[in-house]
């Protein structure tokens, strides 16, 4: 069975940070991994999505990884903002039957002016 | 071109009373899945449909729930006696096809009383 777990649960950075935020999933047979910003009480909204065959993403400032036989993927966000505060949801399309995305329970990010 | 809608974006019963949820998926999309997001957690599929026909419903509560996707309008999930740990954002996603991107609605957030 797929878990998705996300650490760290929160973060807090001052302005101008790089920093990293981790997914680790159970079940290396993905269809591919996305990663999608949170601002609370609102919808998602994606932010980077690497297919299964790809290593790595990139838009912007955010820079995405996914290592599959090792189970793990990582954001990273450069010269972090106080707009880059929100809750950043990783989650992984399975490859079979329904293709359903099983999600992380996230990392709640603040960053401080 | 539209994305997916959900309506309404807000809704408050009370305990005992019917929630109806609407989705309206992208144009030219024909799946839908349902997932719900309980405070503080990561979100959970529930239900996959493709027109007029449920797929999975593996995630779906037995009793109160249920979700439909006909052939002309929007999918309704349907939850009757709401309580009071039915509260949570729900979120619709669509897509062209099983192995397709999911793309989320805003989200229903369902308060119940």
């Amino acid at each position: 069975k797929q878990e998705v777990t996300q650490i760290p649960a929160a973060l807090s950075v001052p302005e101008g940070e790089n920093l990293v935020l981790n997914c680790s999933f159970t079940d290396s047979a993905i269809y591919n991994l996305q990663w999608f910003r949170q601002d609370p009480g609102k919808g998602l909204t994606s932010l980077l999505l690497i297919q299964s065959s790809q290593r790595e993403q990139t838009s912007g400032r955010l820079n995405a990884s996914l290592d599959k036989s090792s189970g793990r993927s990582t954001l990273y966000i450069a010269a972090s903002q106080p707009g880059d505060s929100a809750t950043y949801l990783c989650a992984v399309q399975i490859s079979a039957g329904t293709y359903k995305y099983i999600f992380g329970t996230g990392t709640r990010l603040k960053v401080l002016a | 071109n539209a994305g997916v809608m959900q309506n309404p974006r807000h809704l408050v019963r009370r305990r005992g009373q019917e929630a109806r949820l609407r989705c309206s998926p992208m144009k030219g999309h024909s799946h839908v899945y349902w997932y719900r997001q309980l405070p503080e957690e990561g979100l959970k599929f529930m239900v996959y449909l493709q027109k007029e026909n449920i797929i999975d419903e593996s995630g779906m509560p037995k009793e109160r729930f249920s979700a439909e996707f006909p052939k002309e309008g929007p999918s309704i999930l349907r939850i009757q006696q709401v309580v009071r740990g039915d509260s949570a954002a729900y979120f619709c996603a669509s897509s062209r096809g099983r192995q397709e991107t999911q793309y989320f609605g805003p989200g229903t957030r369902l308060l119940v009383l």
